[in-house]
């Protein structure tokens, strides 16, 4: 099975601008999660979505959200980008019908100017 | 809430010696318990489980972790690293029931010396 997707990569964006992070999770997986992981605070938790509803969300202002599609696909957006948005985003998925193993995608490198 | 400490930032140690990565963990309720590696530039790689049976879990790598209620800890141990053990190692739980969040300690840096 092929593993959890995320794109791009890299991203390099000026304060003010919004941006858009892509995961594609594991093929059978419903649930994604997203992780914001910097030097400061470690991996904090955003959002999961299951079955295209967000279940679950973190200590994140509304300049942060995301969504869920039919194919489990999931897109992350932050609006309004600050400096301290600069960080790793991490994907994962798991089957999400109750606390599970989630797999890790391999991030998006968000970089703000 | 839940919460996770690692209790040591860095660990040096020399190839071919054995190490533990300590974590203690706190929660209300009852966790399964994860290890993460993550090498540079690259995403969180699962090491090992705990979910619930025997105490002494092992992973890939070479890797096993003990759960340990009673001290609420879930050390990481290896007999023998390797150059290639070189990495940042997160210990992480989950509720067992309810919120699909995990929760994450700061991390703990491996440096593994010729």
């Amino acid at each position: 099975k092929a593993g959890v997707t995320q794109t791009p990569r890299y991203l390099i964006k000026t304060r003010g601008q919004q941006v858009t992070l892509s995961c594609s999770p594991i093929s059978g997986h419903r649930s994604v999660s997203w992780y914001q992981q910097t030097p400061g605070q470690g991996l904090q938790f955003l959002f999961e979505y299951f079955s295209e509803t967000q279940r679950n969300k973190g200590n994140f202002p509304g300049r942060f959200s995301g969504r869920q599609f039919s194919n489990s696909r999931s897109e992350m957006n932050v609006s309004t980008l600050e400096l301290g948005d600069s960080a790793l985003y991490l994907c994962a998925s798991s089957y999400g019908q109750g606390p599970d193993t989630q797999y890790f995608g391999p991030g998006t490198r968000l970089t703000v100017l | 809430a839940q919460s996770v400490t690692q209790l040591d930032s860095q660990v040096p140690v020399f190839e071919e010696a054995p190490v533990e990565l300590r974590c203690n963990y706190s929660s209300s309720v009852s966790v399964y318990l994860f290890w993460y590696v993550q090498y540079p530039n690259q995403g969180l790689q699962l090491l090992l489980k705990y979910l619930s049976g025997s105490t002494l879990v092992k992973g890939i790598n070479g890797f096993e972790a003990e759960f340990n209620k009673s001290q609420t800890s879930f050390h990481l141990r290896k007999p023998s690293v390797h150059i290639s053990d070189t990495a940042e190692y997160f210990c992480a739980v989950i509720r067992s029931q309810g919120a699909q969040k995990l929760v994450f300690g700061q991390g703990t840096r491996l440096t593994i010396n010729p």
